[in-house]
């Protein structure tokens, strides 16, 4: 069981909006620490598509955006394109655990 | 270019030990945090290790604590992960990531991967 819980699947036709959600617990997103969302391509390494809660690397395209609250966080999807099913996991870090954790990963479908 | 690139993976039976490696380049490898992520068959991210930029702290996940180790060595550019007393739960990819602190913390550059696979 991972530290941070996402839903397994979610989906949604093209041009729709959806958002994957990634909750934790006051030892990791609740004290403060950053979360970090990766997109990953079946067979291919993980890619960062937000950092710090709400930052894209240059390249990412700004129909993605991550968010906070609490000791949760959101990634949101809109404008869906077919090139977005992949799997999408949620990072952050651990203080009573002291280590880096990763959500269980959500895979989306593009229906 | 910016590239991490793992090697080292195989098959080895249960009980064995295996070393990976991660080359860097394109970047000043003795400046980051690096971290060493598996992947399951068919499951999702496990971190498993962190070294510090110098070398001087390093951290690891429960599920490998006192059978794997983390080194670096910046003069070759090269991240090692040394895996004594694997066991089959073991078998997974094996990624190299950078840590970037002006990227949050996030892991910015990930290699292709290695695979380990243990089984007699």
């Amino acid at each position: 069981q991972s530290v941070l819980t996402q839903s397994p699947s979610v989906s949604g036709a093209p041009g729709q909006r959806v958002t994957i959600s990634c909750t934790g617990s006051s030892s990791n997103i609740g004290a403060g620490y950053d979360v970090n969302w990766y997109q990953q391509v079946p067979g291919t390494a993980p890619k960062v598509l937000i950092y710090g809660n709400n930052n894209r690397p240059s390249g990412v395209p700004d129909r993605l955006s991550g968010s906070k609250s609490g000791t949760s966080a959101s990634l949101a999807i809109t404008g869906l394109q077919a090139e977005d099913e992949a799997d999408y996991y949620c990072q952050s870090y651990d203080s009573s655990l002291s280590l880096w954790v990763f959500g269980g990963g959500t895979k989306l479908t593009v229906l | 270019q910016v590239r991490l690139v793992e090697s080292g993976g195989g098959v080895v039976q249960p009980g064995r030990s295996l070393r990976l490696s991660c080359a860097a380049s394109g970047f000043t490898f003795s400046s980051y945090a690096m971290h060493w992520v598996r992947q399951a068959p068919g499951k999702g991210l496990e971190w498993v290790a962190v070294i510090w930029y110098d070398g001087s702290k390093k951290y690891y996940a429960d599920s490998v604590k006192g059978r794997f180790t983390i080194s670096r060595d910046n003069s070759k550019n090269t991240l090692y992960l040394q895996m004594n007393s694997l066991r089959a739960e073991d078998t997974a990819v094996y990624y190299c990531a950078r840590q970037n602190h002006d990227y949050g913390n996030a892991f910015d550059i990930w290699g292709q991967g290695t695979m380990v696979t243990v089984s007699s």
